[in-house]
Parts: structure tokens; sequence; C-alpha cells
């Protein structure tokens, strides 16, 4: 079976600041990862994914993922907040033995200070 | 940029009626899928539907769960008798195929269930 934990269900960080969020996963196959973020009064965006290709995957607005086999790690980085960063983030893996279904962490939800 | 649309936003109903939560997927998109999140907890898988007819489907969804395409764009998820419990976040969410868990899924804004 798959899921995911995300450490910290709120991330404070100042504008200008590294963003660092955390996803550690847990997978009897090798996974596929996702990052989502939402907006407020918006559906689930896809950030970036993991799919079996390069372990850095870069996504949208500047962020990046890097898969770590060996630490079972997906984390979520930007080199500089902004303020429009300030938002739920959500890990998810599915595998190719669990058909469709994506499992999801219980969400980071950013703050930008300026 | 096609999106996925929920109605409505903001669901409150009586225990023990029946509600019906709708979405209009991508349109060009294949499979359709609804999630639901509790309050302060994880966002869970429900069901998927493809050519007409569920997929799969977790422990959560069932008798009182149906879901429907009634026509060329609507997908529905019907609660028969509503549960304190069902009160959540619910997601729906659409993807162009479904290879092995790879392919994106992208999702509305979800409806706010509350059951009092």
């Amino acid at each position: 079976a798959q899921s995911v934990t995300q450490l910290g269900s709120h991330v404070s960080v100042s504008e200008g600041a590294l963003v660092l969020l955390r996803c550690n996963y847990s997978s009897s196959v090798p996974p596929y990862l996702f990052w989502y973020v939402q907006y407020p009064n918006q559906g689930l965006q896809l950030l970036l994914k993991y799919t079996s290709a390069a372990t850095l995957v870069k996504g949208i607005n500047g962020f990046e993922a890097e898969f770590k086999k060996s630490e079972t790690s997906f984390h979520l980085t930007k080199p500089s907040a902004h303020m429009s960063d300030a938002a739920e983030y959500f890990c998810a893996v599915s595998a190719s033995n669990t058909g469709n279904q994506f499992y999801f962490g219980t969400g980071t939800s950013l703050t930008v200070i300026p | 940029e096609p999106e996925v649309t929920q109605t409505p936003s903001h669901q409150v109903t009586q225990m023990g009626q029946e509600v019906i939560l709708r979405c209009v997927p991508i349109s060009n998109h294949l499979y359709f899928y609804w999630y639901r999140q509790i309050l302060g907890q994880k966002v869970e898988f429900l069901v998927s539907f493809y050519n007409n007819e569920i997929s799969e489907k977790s422990e959560i969804f069932d008798d009182q769960f149906s879901v429907e395409r009634p026509d060329g764009s609507n997908f529905t998820l019907k609660i028969r008798s509503t549960k304190l419990e069902d009160s959540a976040m619910y997601f729906c969410a659409s993807s162009e195929q479904a290879v092995g868990g790879t392919d994106t899924q992208y999702f509305g804004p979800g409806t706010r269930l509350t059951v009092l």
C-alpha cells in the first residue's frame, strides 16, 4: 500500500527566503509522486510530478522537488518565497499496482511573511 | 485553460437527506474521480469512473454513495442518506488517461458539505 506523510501542517517563511515543504512516502513498488497547490476557493493545481524519469523535477512558479529513494522523500523547494506562494500544498503518491488512486498527505499551509 | 468545475461550492443538509454533488470534468478527459477531505485529515480517494462504470472504489464508498454521468458533461456524486460524518470537502477530478497511476489528475475547487 502507498501512503504519504507531510511533516509540518503549517510553515511560515519570510519573503525571499527558501521554501522547504517536506514529503515522505511509503510504497511497496516504485512510486509516482505529485505536488499540488491549492489557493483559496480554487481547485488543486499540479505543481510538478515524478514518474521515474529525472529525479530532480522542475515545476511551475519556480518550484522543484527531488526524488530520493534512499530517504523515501520528495521534498518541495523554492529558492525565494514570494507573497503569492501562500497556499495549501499537498503531496500525493500513486503506483502502477494501485490503479488510478492518488494517496494524499494532510497538506501543508504555507504563510509568507512580508 | 480548461478546468474542472463543481457546484455548489457549499451545501448544507439535514442528516438523513439525500444530496447530489455536481461536477463538470474537462471535456476531452475520459477518467473521473471523487475524493473527499474531512477537516484536518487527508484527502481520501472515493471512486474512479470510466466508460460509464465504476473502475475502482475505496472502502469509504459504500452503498450510501453512487456516481453517475447523466449526460455528456456532468459527473455526479449522490449520497442517499447523509450522516454527520459525511461532512467534508468533496473534490472531483478528471484525467485524460489513466496510465498505471502516472497521468495527472485535474481537480475542481471542491464542494463543502455540511451535515447538521
